[in-house]
């Protein structure tokens, strides 16, 4: 069946404008993760959905990043006044369920703020 | 909160040697140590995952070591091929917890 998608694959722009990041998991995945991976870094956790249940935001940097997940499928990272230091990929990944491991990546999303 | 730290963070080998990445994390409680492998520009790659109540697991030239007791993992591959050239993330999971914590990433260069 099809992965985890992404939009849009490259996304540019200008300092102080605000961008939305758009996950589709995997169909049946109840578990939603947002991750960011900076040039040569690790992956850095941002924000995790679980079914109905209230996100765990403990990743998030600032509070001008927030997401939501509608319908319990798709969801969206949104990153407000963006800067020059969010410039990273942002990668979503999805599961079963918290008591099934294996986490499925997305190709990501590759944001450069000007 | 959990912390997990990966060595070497770049790492050259010769084509049919062996490689061996080391992990060490924080939280006693995590449970769930996976290894990703990441070709450029691609995504993310689970390639073998070790649970708390297993000590090794193996999958073809691809094994997993875990010590609970000192709070390290290891990835070992054998005979490399140019084609493991890639980057590698260890990473754990704490039970009540959803979300991976990642190490920085080792860049494993085969040379043919």
């Amino acid at each position: 069946g099809a992965g985890v998608s992404q939009s849009p694959s490259n996304k540019v722009t200008e300092k102080g404008k605000d961008v939305e990041l758009r996950c589709d998991p995997i169909s049946g995945h109840t578990a939603l993760y947002w991750y960011r991976q900076s040039l040569g870094q690790g992956l850095e956790f941002l924000i995790y959905f679980q079914g109905n249940s209230a996100p765990d935001k403990s990743g998030l940097p600032s509070d001008r990043f927030s997401a939501e997940r509608t319908g319990g499928s798709v969801s969206t990272l949104t990153i407000q006044r963006t800067q020059q230091e969010d410039s990273a990929v942002y990668l979503c990944a999805s599961s079963l369920g918290p008591a099934y491991n294996e986490q499925f990546f997305g190709p990501g999303t590759r944001l450069t703020v000007l | 909160g959990e912390n997990v730290e990966q060595h070497p963070s770049t790492l050259s080998v010769q084509e049919g040697d062996s490689a061996v990445i080391k992990c060490t994390y924080s939280d006693s409680a995590s449970n769930y140590f996976p290894w990703y492998k990441q070709e450029l520009g691609k995504r993310p790659q689970l390639i073998i995952d070790i649970r708390s109540n297993v000590g090794e697991k193996k999958d073809q030239r691809i094994a997993v070591t875990l010590n609970k007791t000192a709070k390290h993992f290891s990835l070992h591959i054998t005979e490399t091929q140019p084609e493991d050239s890639a980057v590698y993330f260890c990473a754990a999971k704490a039970g009540s917890q959803g979300n991976l914590i990642f190490g920085k990433g080792t860049k494993l260069s085969v040379k043919p």
